[in-house]
């Protein structure tokens, strides 16, 4: 099944500032996914990452607040920009395509603490 | 847009104890899995389920697609078994976005 790594595992950021998200994986993917987790919370989409052309948000989410990159078939960026508190999240990069073609796997996931 | 509701949201039992996780989805799908959510964040996937019945071990999963839920069994749990466990189900027929459900926390106590 797919590897992805994520980088940063977690940081503690300033309100005001951006920080970009990687995703890498150690191979070609179709399909590319960023999910949001609030503390307690279940997992939210926030888009599709689509290779070579704009991301696809889901309702709630918008390109200016978090857009995403996706250069190729195995790495993409999410940046959080000028965040709040209430964006302290665990944010987590999946890929379609583990042990079978329709099975979600997920990074370990980017804990962003904001103050 | 569908809607997966699980049951129970928190259950905490003895270690070697069984245990039954339900998840409700409000309408067909294609698509169904199971997570794991360790303490520490990572998701281990448990099973793709859509229809039918699996098995992993101490673990077993069925899906009853025609009425909408599925069930995910924990036999002799164990204190690792801890976490809380997500049923997602895919939102819309060909887009593998998968909507999660409430999740249930489990703790297992030794």
């Amino acid at each position: 099944s797919a590897v992805i790594s994520q980088k940063p595992s977690r940081d503690i950021c300033q309100r005001g500032t951006s920080l970009t998200i990687q995703c890498q994986v150690d191979s070609q993917v179709t399909m590319m996914f960023w999910y949001r987790q609030q503390p307690g919370q279940s997992l939210t989409l926030i888009a599709t990452a689509n290779q070579g052309s704009e991301a696809t948000y889901e309702s709630g989410f918008v390109i200016d607040k978090f857009p995403i990159s996706r250069p190729n078939l195995t790495f993409s960026t999410l940046t959080v920009s000028n965040m709040s508190p209430e964006d302290s999240s665990i944010y987590l990069c999946s890929v379609l395509g583990g042990s079978g073609a329709n099975v979600l796997t997920f990074g370990a996931g980017s804990r962003l603490t904001v103050l | 847009g569908i809607q997966v509701e699980q049951s129970p949201p928190d259950l905490i039992l003895q270690e070697g104890a069984n245990s039954t996780l339900r998840c409700n989805f409000s309408d067909s799908v294609n698509n169904l899995q199971w997570f794991h959510q360790n303490p520490w964040g990572q998701l281990i996937n448990l099973f793709y389920i859509p229809s039918g019945t699996k098995q992993n071990g101490r673990l077993s999963a069925t899906t009853v697609a025609t009425e909408r839920y599925s069930l995910l069994y924990i036999s002799s749990s164990q204190t690792t078994d801890s976490g809380v466990y997500f049923c997602a189900v895919e939102g819309d027929a060909g887009t593998y976005k998968y909507i999660f459900g409430t999740g249930t926390r489990l703790k297992v106590l030794a």
